[in-house]
């Protein structure tokens, strides 16, 4: 099983600043690679696939990078409606893994 | 609009059985792989199984092999999950889910229905 780490568990932040999320696997997954964004009692959104791709309808504030093990996403100027958990997943092998999530809070 | 709408959630003891529905619309159910994905409360995504758009392949994660089934019904638009012998660490929010295309990642999500195992 691929085990995908994500840091840092919990983020403080302020609208507007810049940030920057990690998830780490620990195998390669290529870039089979996507991110979600969850707020409470929502079902996760998909943000980015293929590692770098936005999903439809995602701002460009949104972009991620990455490939093999080591992955990044970024919201580049946070907004008050970024405030959410966002997780990680691999879906190079079976079974497909999350990370644990990233909690955006201020 | 594309909609995924779970449902036969509820309380079951240990040991018992329940069957989750997923009613998919504004899309043919039968052009996609589905993939079913739990939450426990408070807690992070666990991949739970996937079927392929023709049902004839389908995985598990090691945690529910044996004792859950997926499974579809492309006439009807639905997907389900049938579970069995179920435990307390099977308590959670389950989640069906549609790829992008093809075994990619989940671009429409259900509400999700709840699971609760307890005696």
């Amino acid at each position: 099983e691929i085990v995908m780490t994500q840091s840092p568990v919990t983020l403080s932040v302020s609208p507007g600043e810049r940030v920057t999320l990690s998830c780490r696997a620990s195998q390669s997954v290529t870039n089979n690679l996507g991110w979600y964004q969850q707020k409470p009692d929502q079902p996760p959104r998909l943000l980015i696939y293929d590692a770098s791709t936005r999903a439809t309808g995602i701002p460009a504030r949104f972009s991620g990078s990455g490939s093999g093990t080591e992955f990044t996403l970024t919201i580049s100027s946070l907004q008050s409606e970024d405030f959410a958990v966002y997780y990680c997943q691999q879906y190079k092998n079976w079974p497909r893994t999350f990370g644990q999530g990233t909690k955006v809070e201020i | 609009e594309v909609q995924l709408l779970e449902s036969g959630g509820g309380l079951v003891q240990p040991g018992g059985s329940l069957r989750l529905s997923c009613a998919a619309s504004g899309f043919t159910l039968g052009s996609y792989a589905m993939t079913w994905v739990r939450q426990t409360p408070g807690k992070g995504l666990e991949w739970v199984s996937s079927i392929n758009a023709g049902g004839g392949s389908a995985y598990y994660a090691d945690s529910v092999r044996g004792r859950f089934t997926v499974s579809r019904d492309n006439s009807k638009n639905t997907l389900y999950l049938q579970m069995n012998n179920l435990r307390a660490d099977d308590t959670a929010l389950f989640y069906c889910a549609k790829p992008i295309n093809g075994w990619s990642p989940f671009d429409c999500w259900g509400q999700g229905t709840l699971v609760t195992v307890s005696s």
